[in-house]
């Protein structure tokens, strides 16, 4: 079966600009959560949907948002993007939720903020 | 609150010699406690899992990893070490405190670097 999309891979932005990041879930999984990683912090939890209902969410700032769609695509939203921001923004899909730890993920959309 | 910490950030072996990739865990409640591998410009893929059943867990690719209440580690193991494990590993930990669940918490990660 198809695995976790994420689109697009690669992405240049300048700081003010905003950016929309899509991740489609393998088919039949209802949790899709969110994941920042850079060299300097690592990998850091932004937020889980299931269901289309935010479950959970990580400290970040309210510049990051996501949603997902009744078929749970999900899509994260940055606006007034800083340097920092820079990052490979990685998504996974879940069967039973992002806290079971089984999850499937994406190969990442890297953004670059310049 | 949970938290993890990956002992090494760079661990380099000879292929063919074992491995050892060393987590400790801190967590309120019995956690559970996954191993997950990153190959270069790809996502992570889930190594094994620990889950309160038994504490020796076998994963993919002939991985292994114990969990040792006593000492709150989640050493990473493989008896034989192959060109194709080079790549960073992720120590995780996911637990509930009173207040619900707290998530996922990842490890730094370690790379492993496998010398011909």
């Amino acid at each position: 079966k198809a695995g976790v999309t994420q689109t697009p891979r690669y992405l240049i932005k300048t700081r003010g600009q905003q950016v929309t990041l899509s991740c489609s879930p393998i088919s039949g999984h209802r949790s899709v959560s969110w994941y920042q990683q850079t060299p300097g912090q690592g990998l850091q939890f932004l937020f889980e949907y299931f269901s289309e209902t935010q479950r959970n969410k990580g400290n970040f700032p309210g510049r990051f948002s996501g949603r997902q769609f009744s078929n749970s695509r999900s899509e994260m939203n940055v606006s007034t993007l800083e340097l920092g921001d820079s990052a490979l923004y990685l998504c996974a899909s879940s069967l039973e939720g992002a806290n079971t730890g089984e999850l499937f993920f994406g190969e990442g959309s890297r953004l670059t903020v310049l | 609150a949970q938290s993890v910490t990956q002992l090494d950030s760079h661990v380099s072996v000879s292929e063919g010699t074992p491995v050892l990739l060393r987590c400790n865990y801190s967590s309120s409640y019995s956690p559970s406690l996954f191993w997950y591998v990153q190959h270069p410009n790809k996502g992570l893929q889930l190594l094994l899992k620990y889950t309160s059943a038994a504490t020796l867990v076998k994963g993919i690719n002939g991985f292994e990893a114990e969990f040792k209440k006593s000492e709150t580690s989640f050493h990473l193991t493989k008896p034989s070490a192959h060109m194709s494990d080079a790549a960073e590993y992720f120590c995780v930990v996911s637990g509930y405190s009173g207040g619900g669940a707290d998530g996922l918490t990842f490890g730094k990660g370690t790379h492993l670097i496998i010398q011909p």
